[in-house]
């Protein structure tokens, strides 16, 4: 079954420092994988995704992430983080067979100013 | 729309009655998800139409829930005999072209409380 997991609850980052937002997945054949953001009061918003291609996949807002083959993760990165980064973060899986997607169980990042 | 409507946006019911939820998609979007999000946990899927069917409803928990999506557009989402256990956030998201695609867009949920 796939699955995916995020094995921090909550990131705390300084402003302007590089963040990352740990994700690992558990697929059979080939992972679709996405990310997305939750603010408050608001719905999720897609950041991006990898389908196949270039393990490095740029998404909206400067964020971009790094598919991991051999260690099935696939992280959220930004080089600097700004205080309107703060907000709950999910991965998420294509279900194989299925047109609906598994998402984890979110990490809170919180930007320090 | 613009966007994806859902209404209400908070709902507070007693125990024991019955609830119905709108979502209102994205212009155009044939495919439509229903997921429910307690507190601390990520969307669980609960069911999927395309078009006017349900093509997967295998998240529904039990019988008390119900879906329909009668003209392929606005779909409710219908919780008879309301249990606590219930509460949550349920979310609805449209898109043009499925999972596989860019993903979906979320409505901005109904949080549901019963009491």
């Amino acid at each position: 079954a796939q699955s995916v997991a995020q094995p921090e609850d909550q990131v705390n980052v300084a402003e302007g420092n590089p963040l990352t937002v740990k994700c690992t997945y558990s697929v059979s054949g080939n992972p679709y994988l996405f990310w997305y953001v939750q603010y408050p009061n608001r719905g999720l918003q897609f950041l991006l995704k990898y389908i196949t291609g270039d393990n490095l996949v740029k998404g909206s807002y400067g964020f971009e992430a790094e598919f991991n083959k051999s260690q099935t993760s696939f992280h959220l990165k930004k080089p600097s983080a700004l205080v309107s980064d703060s907000a709950l973060y999910f991965c998420a899986v294509l279900r194989t067979g299925a047109n609906n997607l598994f998402f984890g169980t979110g990490t809170r990042l919180t930007v320090i100013p | 729309g613009a966007g994806v409507s859902q209404t209400p946006s908070n709902k507070v019911t007693e125990k024991g009655k019955y609830v119905e939820l709108r979502c209102d998609p994205i212009s155009g979007h044939t495919a439509l998800y229903w997921y429910r999000q307690s507190l601390g946990q990520g969307p669980e899927f609960l069911i999927y139409f395309q078009g006017t069917g349900a093509a997967d409803d295998s998240g529904l928990p039990n019988d008390r829930f119900f879906a329909v999506r009668p003209e392929g557009s606005v779909s409710t989402l219908k919780i008879q005999r309301t249990e606590r256990g219930d509460s949550a956030v349920y979310l609805c998201a449209s898109s043009f072209d499925g999972a596989r695609g860019y993903g979906y867009t979320f409505g901005s949920g109904t949080r549901l409380t019963v009491v």
